[in-house]
């Protein structure tokens, strides 16, 4: 079955960017699926970030729009963020993981924390 | 975009009780409604999709219920597994999907 792994710096300085993939076993990452990116942190919650489609076709959550870009790599069955100007609120745990068709999300990778500090 | 609201946000609860959690959307979601259970340290695991049917693998003591606005989580006895955080997600008016707050049960 189609399984997620995460990785990625663990620390990003303020004002710095965050770069983080997912490489996708189990499954063709071009196999018409979506592919997303979420966050987890004791303040906010579980907050989805964005998805992209194996044709990068993107959608991002409004408010962090600006400051996000997801790309495809179909070569090597990944997916990346990219999240720009990083303020110590950026500090979550990042989860990658799959929206089927309707948009619930199965399955999830393990997650990584990424902490922005100086 | 919807705003998903858990209720209570803890729950003291014995083994083989029977519980239910709430989720409350801040406007119609359909049955376009999931339910998660998150334990300490692991990633979200999908138990409940389109507000009724559980995920592959899931026992049958969960049951989703709802639509609209309001939906329900029921575990018909709880075992010492199932003590952990539960989460709603709507996927009916995105981007961007949205989560509650979350649920946490706890062992009385």
């Amino acid at each position: 079955q189609v399984q997620l792994q995460e990785s990625g710096p663990g620390l990003v300085k303020p004002s710095g960017t965050l770069s983080l993939t997912c490489t996708v076993s189990g499954g063709a990452i071009g196999s018409r699926n979506w592919w997303s990116w979420l966050r987890q942190t004791p303040e906010k919650g579980l907050e989805w970030i964005g998805e992209i489609y194996q044709t990068g076709s993107t959608n991002y959550n409004p408010s962090l729009k600006s400051r996000v870009t997801i790309v495809i790599d179909k070569s090597k069955n990944q997916f990346s963020l990219r999240l720009t100007s990083v303020t110590a609120a950026d500090t979550a745990l990042y989860y990658c993981a799959r929206p089927l068709p309707s948009g619930y999300f199965d399955p999830w990778g393990q997650g990584i924390l990424v902490t922005v500090s100086s | 975009e919807p705003v998903m609201t858990q209720s209570p946000a803890t729950l003291s609860v014995s083994p083989g009780e029977r519980v239910t959690l709430s989720c409350r959307a801040s406007q119609s979601v359909n049955s376009n409604l999931a339910w998660y259970q998150q334990k300490r340290g692991q990633a979200p695991r999908l138990l409940i999709y389109d507000a009724t049917t559980r995920a592959t693998g899931i026992p049958a003591r969960f049951s989703g219920s709802g639509s609209g606005t309001e939906f329900s989580l029921t575990i018909s006895s709880l075992q010492s597994e199932d003590f952990a955080v539960y989460y709603c997600q709507q996927y009916n008016n995105w981007p961007p999907y949205t989560f509650g707050q979350g649920t946490k049960l706890e062992i009385k």
